[in-house]
């Protein structure tokens, strides 16, 4: 069974940098039929896919075109997880965040979810 | 990016009642659909994928069809449990785009 497992502050400042991690059990971030994703999800914006990664061979990064300037998201294989880093943040970025895995085969779909982690962007 | 809209936003129905969501997609996308069903607090469950699979352990009342631009997904007998939102979600081209959601709701 997979899990996924988020740590990261639930309070941000505005214009500093939001930092969320995935720990992942029982599967392999490097995995060949899945890639690691970011979504939020608040009332104003509802459910937005921020950015995903995965391995084929190489390390692979989709992004938001919105959030392009100011997100990344770094696979870390010695700890089985992934992060998210989403720079200069405003009170618009106030949300629940996930992880989630995807699995790629068969037309796509997210199968697995973190818990969520509200983020709030307040001075 | 893809666009997705939903129809209804909100519904009222009773137990028992066949419940019909539709999503609509701004450009064909095959079948590259998923169907998520969210309850307040919990992150979202899939349903269905692939426009038309059920997912592994999802009771067989609820069911998808369509292909191109416009997707259903029915519940035959609606139960107590699955008064929640529902959400279509695009794999066609990243980003993979959710619709707005439909709210099923006790009448």
């Amino acid at each position: 069974q997979v899990q996924l497992q988020q740590s990261g502050p639930g309070l941000v400042r505005p214009s500093q940098t939001l930092s969320l991690t995935c720990a992942i059990s029982g599967d392999s971030v490097s995995s060949n039929s899945a890639a690691w994703h970011w979504i939020r999800q608040s009332p104003s914006r509802g459910l937005e896919c921020l950015g995903r990664t995965y391995y084929r061979s190489k390390w692979y990064y989709d992004y938001a075109v919105s959030l392009k300037s100011r997100i990344t998201i770094n696979p870390d294989t010695s700890k089985n997880q992934f992060s998210l880093q989403l720079n200069s943040v405003t009170p618009e970025d106030t949300a629940v965040y996930y992880c989630a895995r995807e699995l790629t085969s068969n037309y796509g779909r997210i199968d697995f979810w973190g818990q969520g982690t509200l983020v709030t962007v307040s001075s | 990016d893809i666009q997705l809209t939903q129809s209804p936003s909100f519904l009222s129905a009773s137990v028992g009642d066949r419940v019909t969501i539709t999503c609509r997609a701004s450009q064909g996308i095959s079948s590259y659909l998923a169907w998520y069903q969210q309850k307040p607090g919990k992150a979202p469950k899939v349903l269905i994928y692939a426009a038309s699979t059920l997912q592994s352990g999802v009771p067989s009342r609820f069911s998808g069809s369509g292909s191109g631009t416009e997707f259903t997904l029915t519940i035959s007998s609606l139960q107590p449990e699955d008064f929640a939102s529902y959400y279509c979600q695009q794999f066609n081209n990243y980003p993979f785009t959710f619709g707005p959601g439909t709210k099923v709701d006790i009448k």
